[in-house]
């Protein structure tokens, strides 16, 4: 069964500051890996989506990477705004028919302005 | 924003009773997908939809069904519903499977059981 881990839970920085949230799974059998945004009482919206074949994909600030043989995954964010402030998750698809996305608890990020 | 709405957004109702969850989409996408979210627990899949009255258990599918009579809408039923199935409920749209595929969600709906 896969399992998604983001460490640590939570997080506060100062604005302006580069940093990097991380997710790691088990199950290296993946379609993609997405990174997902949500906001406090709202539903989640995607930032970044990144097949299996492919290593790292890139949305303005934001620059995700893919290790799947160690089954990592990284979301860097430059130059941190207070608007980044959010808890972010990161899912993965699992190879094969019908396979469903598994996701991670999540990272509450707090920019400090 | 994916043209989901969710209705009603927040809910309180008592144990026993019975509650549906209506999402609807405006996409005209083929997958639909409920979740539920709790503390400590992250996302959790209920059951999800691949076509009209096609639909398949999730993680978590125990005392809930599912119906999907039009392609625009899915509907969540709590057969009776448990202080154990309070929770945020969320509906996902996808137009496809694999590898290129995005779930777009609805804004949720606060579910209370008393």
């Amino acid at each position: 069964k896969q399992e998604v881990t983001q460490i640590p839970a939570a997080l506060s920085v100062p604005e302006g500051e580069n940093l990097v949230l991380n997710c790691s799974f088990t199950d290296s059998a993946i379609y993609n890996l997405q990174w997902f945004r949500q906001d406090p009482g709202k539903g989640l919206t995607s930032l970044l989506l990144i097949q299996s074949s492919q290593r790292e994909q890139t949305s303005g600030r934001l620059n995700a990477s893919l290790d799947k043989s160690s089954g990592r995954s990284t979301l860097y964010i430059a130059a941190s705004q207070p608007g980044d402030s959010a808890t972010y998750l990161c899912a993965v698809r699992g190879a094969g028919a019908n396979s469903k996305l598994t996701f991670g608890k999540g990272i509450t990020l707090s920019v400090r302005p | 924003d994916a043209g989901i709405t969710q209705s009603p957004r927040h809910k309180v109702t008592e144990t026993g009773t019975p509650v549906t969850l209506r999402c609807h989409q405006t996409e005209n996408h083929r997958y639909m997908y409920w979740y539920r979210q709790d503390p400590g627990h992250g996302l959790r899949l209920i059951h999800y939809s691949y076509g009209v009255k096609d639909t398949d258990k999730g993680e978590v599918s125990d005392g809930y069904s599912v119906s999907r009579s039009k392609t625009e809408d899915f509907l969540l039923t709590l057969e009776s519903a448990t202080s154990s199935q309070t929770s945020v409920y969320f509906c996902a749209i996808s137009e496809s499977l694999g590898a290129l595929e995005t779930q777009y969600f609805g804004p949720g709906t606060r579910l209370l059981v008393l």
